[in-house]
């Protein structure tokens, strides 16, 4: 069985760009949390998804935001990119549901901003 | 919201020993723990978690308690081994959804 796919697995963009990543879940799961990764603020919740829809938000700018496709497949969008926003984004696929489920990270794309 | 206060923020043990990893939250209605361990260069890696119906779980060489009273649950390591070696990481989550909060985590040496 497939894990969980992030593409690309590294970016390198300069301030003012936006970027967009795409997490594709493990097959048969339909929840899609995203991530930030950094050394001074550790993992944080960015979003959830759940059969295209948003679930869950964690406390970030507007600038970023996120979809998911009928196939459960997820984008994440940055826009107007800081130099703060350089950190590893990592996705977590859940099979969803009304409870909690087992989530299952992905390797996470690395984004650097210049 | 939800908060996860995890300690040591670093652990040093021989080859052997145990390693015990603790976590504190503060949400009531937190009800799912999950550990995680991250290797360099990966995603995090689900390795136990806990409901909280569940008092203690087992898994071969790992362990998690949990006590709701006094809001803590514990990951332990017994007989280390270098490949134990890497950032753990518990997290915490009500019934809202699947968001998890993260601990600060611990990163964890084991010595041969």
């Amino acid at each position: 069985k497939a894990g969980v796919t992030q593409t690309p697995r590294y970016l390198i963009k300069t301030r003012g760009q936006q970027v967009t990543l795409s997490c594709s879940p493990i097959s048969g799961h339909r929840s899609v949390s995203w991530y930030q990764q950094t050394p001074g603020q550790g993992l944080q919740f960015l979003f959830e998804y759940f059969s295209e829809t948003q679930r869950n938000k964690g406390n970030f700018p507007g600038r970023f935001s996120g979809r998911q496709f009928s196939n459960s497949r997820s984008e994440m969008n940055v826009s107007t990119l800081e130099l703060g926003d350089s950190a590893l984004y990592l996705c977590a696929s859940s099979f969803g549901g009304g409870m909690n489920t087992e989530a299952f990270f992905g390797q996470g794309t690395r984004l650097t901003v210049v | 919201g939800e908060n996860v206060e995890q300690h040591p923020s670093t652990l040093s043990v021989q080859e052997g020993d145990s390693a015990v990893i603790k976590c504190t939250y503060s949400d009531s209605a937190s009800n799912y723990f999950p550990w995680y361990k991250q290797e360099l260069g990966k995603g995090p890696q689900l390795i136990i978690d806990i409901r909280s119906n569940v008092g203690e779980k087992k898994d071969q060489r790992i362990a998690v308690t949990l006590n709701k009273t006094a809001k803590h649950f514990s990951l332990h390591i017994t007989e280390t081994q270098p490949e134990d070696s890497a950032v753990y990481f518990c997290a915490a989550s009500s019934a809202a959804g699947n968001k998890l909060t993260f601990g600060g985590g611990t990163r964890v040496l084991v010595k041969p």
